[in-house]
């Protein structure tokens, strides 16, 4: 399966604890997307890298999230001290900028996290 | 104020029916995508339109794109219990890399 992968599917964690989630992209993308869905709400943007450059942060992304890309294809979105409202589907998505339909992202399965 | 309106929230039809459902904004759009999801997955797309005014088929399923590129429908023939699905719109502004996503349409079809 050639499509974006998220590890792992389901984390159920402890309000405090750090949670790493992983995303493997398309491999010829080079954008890389996070974001976050509550039930019953679309998909809320987090953040974006181009290559290994992280252009954007939305505000939602406080200061306990960090997302890297080190070597412009995997990425990893970390969330430090956990809270009960971090509670969400993380989805990863990927494109190819500068092709044609450009921006058309596709989503990777999402990482359903519950923090107890 | 959420940039994108999609109506109807909730919809359920029985097996047949037509329906059309509408994604709406007052910003313009280099590109939309309409995109159906399935309880604890992720979005799996449909289609993109780029051109204002343009039309896209896909199978039962008809996309258009509004002339300003503001505003886009999706129309759905004969609707089968296989429809069943949130479908979402998401819009890309020219340069802004990120996808502005709608709150979504719950579609129920009953066999």
């Amino acid at each position: 399966d050639t499509g974006v992968s998220q590890d792992p599917r389901h984390k159920i964690t402890k309000r405090g604890q750090n949670v790493t989630f992983r995303c493997d992209p398309i491999s010829e993308h080079n954008r890389l997307y996070w974001y976050r869905q509550t039930l019953g709400q679309g998909p809320e943007f987090l953040t974006y890298f181009q290559n290994e450059a992280q252009l954007e942060k939305s505000r939602l992304l406080s200061d306990r999230f960090s997302a890297e890309r080190p070597k412009g294809s995997f990425s990893t979105l970390e969330i430090q001290r956990t809270e009960q409202g971090d509670s969400a589907m993380y989805l990863c998505a990927s494109s190819s900028q500068g092709v044609h339909l450009a921006d058309t992202q596709y989503f990777g399965p999402g990482t359903r996290l519950t923090v107890l | 104020t959420q940039l994108l309106e999609q109506s109807p929230q909730f919809l359920s039809i029985q097996e047949g029916e037509n329906l059309t459902v509408y994604c709406n904004s007052s910003s313009v759009f280099s590109s939309l995508q309409w995109y159906r999801q399935e309880p604890g997955e992720g979005p799996v797309l449909l289609v993109t339109v780029v051109t204002g005014g343009e039309v896209k088929k896909l199978k039962r399923l008809t996309f258009q794109f509004g002339d300003a590129r503001k505003d886009s429908s999706l129309h759905i023939t004969a609707a089968q219990p296989g429809d069943t699905g949130l479908y979402l719109c998401a819009g890309v502004r020219t340069n802004a890399g990120k996808s502005t996503f709608g709150d979504g349409t719950t579609l129920t079809v009953k066999p």
